[in-house]
């Protein structure tokens, strides 16, 4: 079975340019989500997607961010423009949310997508 | 708002010794606690997860981890290092019925000859 995929795994660019990240979840995981992971930390949750729906985008920094999730299989997660502390990985995850709901349905993560910005 | 701290950003154990890595949580009724492990360059990996049910938790790679209420805690243990064991873990909570995984800040585990 493959995992989350992820690309690209690594992307340079320059400040105020915009960026895309890109991410396949499991087959038939129903529930995606964007994590942002800075240096030494551990990941925070931008944006969490049931199907197509973002049902919890919070802590989305909207000006700058947006993702989308069109057909409910894969995503999208934009910054336009970048800044310098947007350097970071970010992860994306799936899983499969049943009637009851809930992360104790695990959370399959990505390899992550580090971004430097110069 | 729930939380959880990993006590000790590094941590440093011969191989073969007891792992040890602790992870207290702050929430005014227990919730769902995990372990997730992080290789280089790698995702998140679930080691164990607590959802109510037994308190000592068994999970991958020989490692386990108890529930503690008293205590609001929550430690990773191992009885004996292997050099492969070497990677970052973390904590994380989650409320009851919710959807919602807080981290930890991470511990950056070492493994010595």
């Amino acid at each position: 079975e493959a995992g989350v995929v992820q690309s690209p795994r690594y992307k340079i660019i320059e400040k105020k340019q915009p960026v895309a990240f890109w991410c396949n979840p499991i087959s038939g995981h129903n529930t995606l989500y964007w994590y942002l992971q800075n240096l030494g930390q551990g990941p925070e949750l931008l944006i969490r997607y049931e199907n197509e729906e973002a049902v919890d985008d919070s802590q989305l920094p909207k000006d700058r961010f947006s993702a989308e999730r069109l057909k409910g299989v894969d995503s999208t997660l934009k910054i336009q423009p970048a800044e310098l502390g947007d350097s970071a990985v970010y992860l994306c995850a799936s899983s499969f949310s049943g009637t009851s709901g809930g992360p104790h349905n695990e959370q399959f993560f990505g390899p992550g997508t580090r971004l430097t910005v110069l | 708002a729930q939380s959880v701290t990993q006590l000790g950003s590094h941590v440093s154990v011969s191989e073969g010794a007891l792992v040890l890595l602790r992870c207290n949580y702050s929430s005014s009724v227990p919730p769902y606690l995990f372990w997730y492990v992080q290789y280089p360059n790698q995702g998140l990996q679930l080691l164990l997860k607590y959802t109510s049910a037994a308190t000592l938790v068994k999970g991958i790679n020989g490692f386990e981890a108890e529930f503690k209420k008293s205590e609001t805690s929550f430690h990773l243990t191992k009885p004996s290092a292997h050099m492969s064991d070497a990677a970052e873990y973390f904590c994380a909570v989650s409320p009851l019925g919710g959807n919602k995984l807080t981290f930890g800040t991470g511990t950056q585990l070492k493994v010595e000859l």
